[in-house]
């Protein structure tokens, strides 16, 4: 069974740094692409940027571009979101997804909670 | 980037009734490389249709996605109560991949 599993909620400072994980079994960690995808207090999905956890090729939309960093540890099957300061825009539940065999996401994690505030 | 506009914002039907949801996009999506995802409240995205007319596994037959181009639609023949939720388009043909700002599904 194919389970992406994420850390749990975080309570942060502005200008604190930040890594969130997101934990991968019942596939081949190095055959499928994982997505992050940020959803603010009631609004709509955006997608953030992607990792091919073979490689460790990144691809961000350039609206996060410069903001956070995109990781894997093939040794763990683990993707990772990482800020180095953190802002109280970054406000947010953040969804890892793992891309099925187009670029679409076929499964999700539960999603992280973070929230940023002085 | 391409622009998702998915239409309406809010659908309000009664059960039984076929909700038509749409998603209208800037540029062509080519290879109909367009998803669909329901969003429940509190909870994470669901896969439900890729290719634009594919279903997911698991995915019950009402729930059906057509269009191409730069037109498509998700429609659900007959809802049922448990499919109130926040639908989002998606394409993955052209990075960055973007979605639709959603519609949410109501029941009367």
């Amino acid at each position: 069974e194919v389970q992406l599993v994420q850390s749990g909620a975080e309570a942060k400072k502005p200008g604190e740094s930040l890594r969130i994980s997101c934990k991968t079994s019942g596939y081949r960690f190095t055959s499928h692409w994982i997505s992050w995808v940020r959803q603010m207090p009631g609004k709509g999905l955006e997608w953030m940027g992607r990792i091919d956890p073979s490689d460790s090729y990144t691809n961000y939309s350039p609206s996060f571009q410069g903001h956070v960093t995109i990781s894997s540890d093939k040794s763990t099957s683990t993707a990772y979101l990482q800020w180095t300061s953190l802002q109280a825009s970054d406000t947010a539940m953040y969804y890892c997804a793992r891309e099925g065999d187009g670029n679409y996401d076929d499964y999700w994690g539960r999603g992280t909670l973070v929230t940023v505030s002085s | 980037d391409i622009v998702l506009t998915q239409s309406p914002e809010t659908l309000s039907l009664s059960p039984g009734e076929r909700a038509t949801l749409s998603c209208r996009a800037s540029q062509t999506v080519s290879s109909g490389s367009l998803a669909w995802y329901q969003q429940k409240a509190g909870q994470a995205p669901r896969l439900l249709i890729y290719g634009a007319s594919t279903r997911a596994t698991g995915i019950p037959d009402r729930f059906s996605g057509s269009g191409s181009g730069t037109d498509f639609t998700l429609t659900i023949s007959r809802l049922e109560p448990e499919d109130v939720a926040v639908y989002y388009c998606q394409q993955y043909i052209s990075s960055p991949i973007t979605f639709g700002g959603g519609t949410k599904v109501e029941i009367k």
